[in-house]
């Protein structure tokens, strides 16, 4: 079965913290995403990785950065939280034609 | 440039009437389109799915129309289950990496 593991459900981090969100997918997908969903907006793409060591920005890569040294694993780093870095962020990895989306987790900046 | 348009935020449906949910895409290149539903605190899981070169999908009560002349994308559930309630995302991918989601449709089913 497909599986997509966030490491954290819900963080509740402090403004200017550093703040790691990890997935890892057991597909042996070569793509993996990170995106981030708020009402109203759907969901935005921040990073994408294609293969390991590579990544390309998504349509908003402000404020984060990205980490692929393993296949199976794809971090997403907010280098100093803000608090418009509050959301829900879900990490995906992709077979072609199909998104698989882990849980999800659920960050609130103070 | 909003390529991707849900235009109604929300919907409210009797049980075991039909439910209908429409997307609106700008970009031709768009070859393969899907449906995600999401319950809350979850992640997105994937519904159904239809390529350009078809203009409909079954998948028991779920089916998928495509109109590519109008660049509309729908989704109907027949008959809708409170078990239905959730929001539904529509999603364009092009056979890149990227897939391109709407705003989303929070469907409430009425018991």
């Amino acid at each position: 079965d497909v599986k997509v593991t966030q490491s954290s459900r819900y963080l509740v981090k402090r403004t200017g913290e550093k703040v790691f969100l990890e997935c890892v997918q057991d597909m042996d997908h070569e793509n993996m995403f990170w995106y981030r969903q708020d009402p109203g907006l759907g969901l935005r793409l921040i990073y994408f990785s294609y293969d390991v060591k590579m990544k390309e920005k998504g349509d908003i890569p402000e404020g984060y950065s990205v980490s692929r040294e393993k296949k199976e694993r794809f971090s997403l780093i907010l280098e100093s939280a803000s608090t418009n870095q509050t959301s829900m962020y879900l990490c995906a990895s992709s077979s072609p034609g199909e998104l698989f989306f882990g849980e999800g987790s659920r960050l609130t900046v103070l | 440039d909003q390529q991707v348009k849900q235009n109604s935020p929300s919907l409210s449906v009797q049980e075991g009437r039909i439910s209908i949910l429409n997307c609106d895409y700008t970009n031709s290149m768009f070859d393969y389109f899907l449906w995600y539903k999401k319950y809350p605190a979850e992640g997105p899981t994937f519904l159904i799915s239809i390529s350009s070169i078809k203009d409909k999908n079954e998948d028991g009560r779920f089916t998928v129309f495509l109109n590519k002349s109008a660049k509309h994308l729908s989704l109907h559930i027949v008959p809708s289950q409170p078990g239905d309630s959730a929001v539904y995302f529509c999603a364009f991918t092009s056979g890149t990496y990227k897939y391109i989601f709407g705003t989303g449709t929070r469907l409430k089913v009425l018991a």
